[in-house]
């Protein structure tokens, strides 16, 4: 079975540009979640979404937006970019909290560089 | 809020050597959960273990092992036997209500 798919796996944005990030969850996964991890840290929860609505959120600007769709895929947006949005974006998928003690289950991530 | 603290940020043994890697935590939930991951240089975060807090039973699996003490909030992880594939950045977890917070990481070198 195919694991989490994130893609791109790499990018270069310019400060002030707006990007787009997308994942794919494992097949009969419900729930999405994005994490962001800097160099040196472990990674920290930006949103959680189960069944096309937003369960979780965490403490980032109103710059960052996701959102699901009905295949479960989801998207990352991150408006109006800074330097320190520079880091490694995760999207994991799992049961989601219909079963509290489902692991995560990651992708690749993307690597995210703004200059 | 949750917090998860890894005090140790590297550790070096030699292959065969067992190994503990530690985590503590706070949290203010009655019921949650306890994760492990390894992370390897290629980058994937991979599930590794899991504990309930209402389930403080130790356990092991294969070469890994886990002390969970609630008393104590912590959550330790044993390799037994240590090999150089083990070589990684491991991370406690702990999920409540589908957030998970992470410590930020133990740096694994395992030494032929």
């Amino acid at each position: 079975d195919a694991g989490v798919t994130q893609s791109p796996t790499h990018l270069i944005k310019t400060r002030g540009q707006q990007v787009t990030l997308r994942c794919s969850p494992i097949s009969g996964h419900k729930s999405v979640s994005w994490y962001q991890q800097v160099l040196g840290q472990g990674p920290q929860f930006i949103f959680q979404y189960y069944e096309k609505e937003e369960r979780g959120r965490g403490n980032f600007p109103d710059r960052f937006s996701a959102r699901q769709f009905p295949n479960y895929s989801s998207e990352l947006n991150v408006n109006a970019l800074l330097l320190g949005d520079s880091a490694l974006y995760l999207c994991a998928s799992s049961l989601g909290y219909r079963v509290p003690n489902s692991p995560l289950h990651f992708g690749n991530g993307t690597r995210l560089t703004v200059t | 809020a949750q917090k998860v603290t890894q005090a140790q940020t590297e550790i070096s043994v030699v292959e065969k050597e067992d190994v503990t890697l530690d985590c503590v935590y706070e949290t203010r939930d009655t019921t949650y959960y306890l994760f492990w991951y390894k992370q390897p240089p290629s980058g994937e975060l991979v599930f590794l273990i899991r504990r309930n807090s209402f389930d403080e039973q130790n356990e092991i699996s294969g070469r890994y092992s886990w002390n969970f003490q609630k008393s104590t909030s912590s959550f330790n992880f044993t390799i037994t036997a240590s090999q150089v594939v083990d070589s990684a950045v491991y991370f406690c977890a702990l999920k409540y209500l589908g957030k998970s917070t992470f410590g930020d990481g133990t740096t694994l070198t395992v030494k032929p």
